[in-house]
């Protein structure tokens, strides 16, 4: 069965330092998204992609964050200079259609000092 | 703006006893709504989905959840529980043509115990 696939699983970085983030959604879908969840927290929107631009992004997803859709398959989330509040499990998640049915991958968890 | 309000961020009940997650959403215009389940260690699966069709809604395992526009919910049941449903439990919303963005709900904890 087709999967959104993360990686890292787990990243430790130092506070100021670049990170990017990968996901490679499933082949077909159309939409790409990332959501965050802080521990203890709800899960939040930062950003959707489709056809090749961002469609709508989260007051979160501010000027540190970009994602880029480098070629047909690799999806990513750069975050440019890291914060302690960065600290948190990133999930990517991907959609066929405009239903709200998404399809997640297993989280990559930041963990910024 | 669209929210969705989950009662109780922990639930046990007993192996075999009825599962009520509940979940209340506010939306000025008429929403899609999404229950998600979280095991752990994993990613967000969709256990089912209310797009204006059927209000009462099949999902996966088990369960099923009745949208009811006057009461503004759209609870989550499961008749008998059992053991591997013991996950995180996350109500969404969406606004239809939103570009599939969706607000979850702080989510619910579901222990079962035997």
């Amino acid at each position: 069965e087709p999967e959104v696939t993360q990686t890292p699983s787990h990243q430790v970085t130092q506070m100021g330092q670049e990170v990017i983030l990968r996901c490679v959604p499933i082949s077909n879908h159309l939409y790409f998204y990332w959501y965050r969840q802080i521990l203890g927290q709800k899960v939040e929107f930062l950003v959707s992609f489709y056809n090749n631009e961002i469609s709508e992004k989260s007051e979160i997803f501010d000027d540190q964050f970009s994602v880029e859709r480098p070629d047909g398959s690799n999806f990513t989330l750069k975050i440019r200079s890291t914060k302690l509040e960065d600290s948190a499990m990133y999930f990517c998640a991907s959609g066929r259609e405009n239903t709200g049915e998404l399809f997640f991958g297993e989280g990559s968890r930041l963990t910024v000092l | 703006a669209q929210s969705v309000t989950q009662l109780g961020s922990h639930v046990s009940v007993s192996e075999g006893a009825l599962v009520l997650l509940r979940c209340n959403y506010s939306s000025s215009v008429p929403p899609y709504l999404f229950w998600y389940v979280q095991y752990p260690n994993q990613g967000l699966q969709l256990l089912l989905k209310y797009t204006s069709a059927a209000t009462l809604v099949k999902g996966i395992n088990g369960f099923e959840a009745e949208f009811k526009k006057s009461e503004t919910s759209f609870h989550l049941t499961k008749p008998s529980a059992h053991m591997s449903d013991a996950a995180e439990y996350f109500c969404a919303v969406m606004r239809v043509g939103g570009y599939n963005k969706l607000i979850f709900g702080a989510g619910t904890r579901l222990a079962v115990h035997p």
